[in-house]
């Protein structure tokens, strides 16, 4: 089916680790967009991306690497996780940039111990 | 500034009521106000969204009311159906540039 697959959908691991949380869409949309969904904070901006091989920093970059090699892929690696990156994380395409509809795949909850 | 302030944190309305959500925002470039909603376990979906040139927006039983010179702008519900229990974002942008969401607002309605 077309449309925006995130994986994993649950995902527990130790602080320190390497993570990639996976993000594919199949409607070769131009942008995508990492967000983080914490309590009280609603949705924050992590990384985004215009087009393959571009890609820019959000509200809070910082502990994460991202990288679109191919238009429909967009990964998200946290190098050495930490407690506080423990969250929800979505992955999202447009078909250009923020005065489209975003459409977001179900998210991956990432606990980290 | 680029924030956008979203009000209530969550909000109970009984069956057949009118709940409003309120969202006020700072940067006056700002051009598209879009309302997503989520269900528990999924991703957000668009909903509904408006333009600064227009001061509301129908699409079946929700509403955006939008006051430029107040820099604000409202999602209203009207009849609510317990299936319209979910959290719901306000956005925010200017052009092309990225959204800014709001915190959420956690909806619940009562049968």
């Amino acid at each position: 089916d077309a449309g925006i697959t995130q994986s994993p959908r649950y995902k527990i691991t130790e602080t320190g680790r390497q993570v990639t949380l996976m993000c594919h869409q199949t409607w070769s949309h131009s942008y995508m967009f990492w967000y983080r969904q914490d309590l009280g904070h609603g949705l924050r901006l992590i990384y985004y991306s215009a087009a393959a091989d571009i890609t820019d920093k959000g509200e809070v970059p910082d502990g994460y690497v991202v990288s679109r090699s191919k238009t429909e892929n967009f990964p998200l690696t946290l190098e050495s996780a930490t407690r506080s990156q423990t969250s929800v994380y979505f992955c999202a395409s447009s078909l250009t940039g923020g005065n489209q509809p975003q459409h977001f795949g179900d998210g991956t909850r990432l606990s980290i111990l | 500034q680029q924030q956008v302030k979203q009000s209530p944190q969550s909000l109970i309305v009984q069956k057949g009521g009118i709940p409003i959500i309120n969202c006020a925002y700072e940067n006056t470039a700002f051009d598209y106000f879009p309302w997503y909603q989520q269900f528990p376990g999924k991703g957000p979906a668009l909903l509904i969204a408006i333009r600064p040139d227009v001061s509301e927006k129908k699409e079946g039983r929700f509403t955006i009311s939008f006051n430029k010179s107040a820099k604000q702008f409202s999602l209203h519900i009207m009849d609510s159906q317990p299936g319209d229990s979910a959290t719901y974002f306000c956005a925010a942008s200017k052009g092309a540039q990225k959204l800014v969401f709001g915190q959420g607002t956690r909806l619940t309605i009562n049968p």
